[in-house]
């Protein structure tokens, strides 16, 4: 069965630091790949989304990046963090035929201070 | 271009009555349609998906949907409210044929009261 692993799950980290949430899917191949972040417990809104290795679509400008160096692997990066950076990222995956339901993340709870 | 709307922020039940979160939508051709639900500090859960067929869908833990093309509504309904079932729930479509990203609604926070 597939299973995707995000973390870390919580971090806190100071204005100006760097950032790296990790992804990864297993029992799957050439998924496509999500990140989201959820402010306030509400609306998702789409960050980042690859079809393949090294494709990456970018929704919304930002100080964010994403990466994915493997099939199964989705990085999500900063070089210097800003306070409204903070929130709930959620990965997500589906399958390359894109007619079903997307597989999401336990998150990871990003606190700027 | 597709939209989800879920009209309602907030939704009170009490335990053993039905309830409904309503979701409408707007998309190109025949839509793919989705639930999800999330409780605190989780990721979110699939519940159901319509793509084609019966209109009425069933899910998980009781949960049904049914599908309205003339209304372009796709609810999401349960019998009987369990105080479990109190939690974050999304719409989304998706367009086939179109921009496969999945478009989400808002969320609507479910609160069932013992």
């Amino acid at each position: 069965s597939q299973t995707i692993h995000q973390w870390p799950a919580t971090l806190v980290q100071p204005v100006g630091s760097p950032l790296s949430l990790e992804c990864t899917v297993e029992g799957t191949s050439n998924p496509n790949l999500y990140w989201y972040r959820q402010a306030a417990g509400r609306g998702l809104q789409l960050l980042f989304y690859s079809v393949g290795i090294g494709q990456i679509s970018s929704e919304v400008p930002q100080n964010l990046s994403a990466s994915r160096p493997q099939d199964r692997q989705f990085i999500l990066s900063s070089k210097k963090l800003l306070l409204s950076d903070s929130g709930f990222y959620l990965c997500a995956w589906d399958r390359a035929s894109n007619t079903g339901e997307l597989f999401f993340g336990e998150g990871s709870r990003l606190t700027v201070l | 271009a597709q939209s989800v709307a879920q009209p309602e922020d907030q939704v009170n039940v009490a335990e053993g009555n039905p309830l409904t979160v309503k979701c409408t939508y707007s998309v190109s051709g025949n839509p793919y349609l989705f639930w999800y639900v999330q409780y605190p500090n989780r990721g979110l859960q699939f519940l159901l998906k319509y793509i084609t067929g019966d209109n009425l869908v069933k899910g998980s833990y009781g949960f049904e949907a049914e599908f309205n093309k003339s209304q372009t509504s796709f609810h999401l309904k349960k019998p009987s409210a369990l105080v479990s079932d109190s939690a974050l729930y999304f719409c989304a479509v998706r367009a086939p044929g179109g921009s496969y990203i999945p478009t989400f609604g808002r969320g609507t926070s479910l609160i069932v009261h013992p």
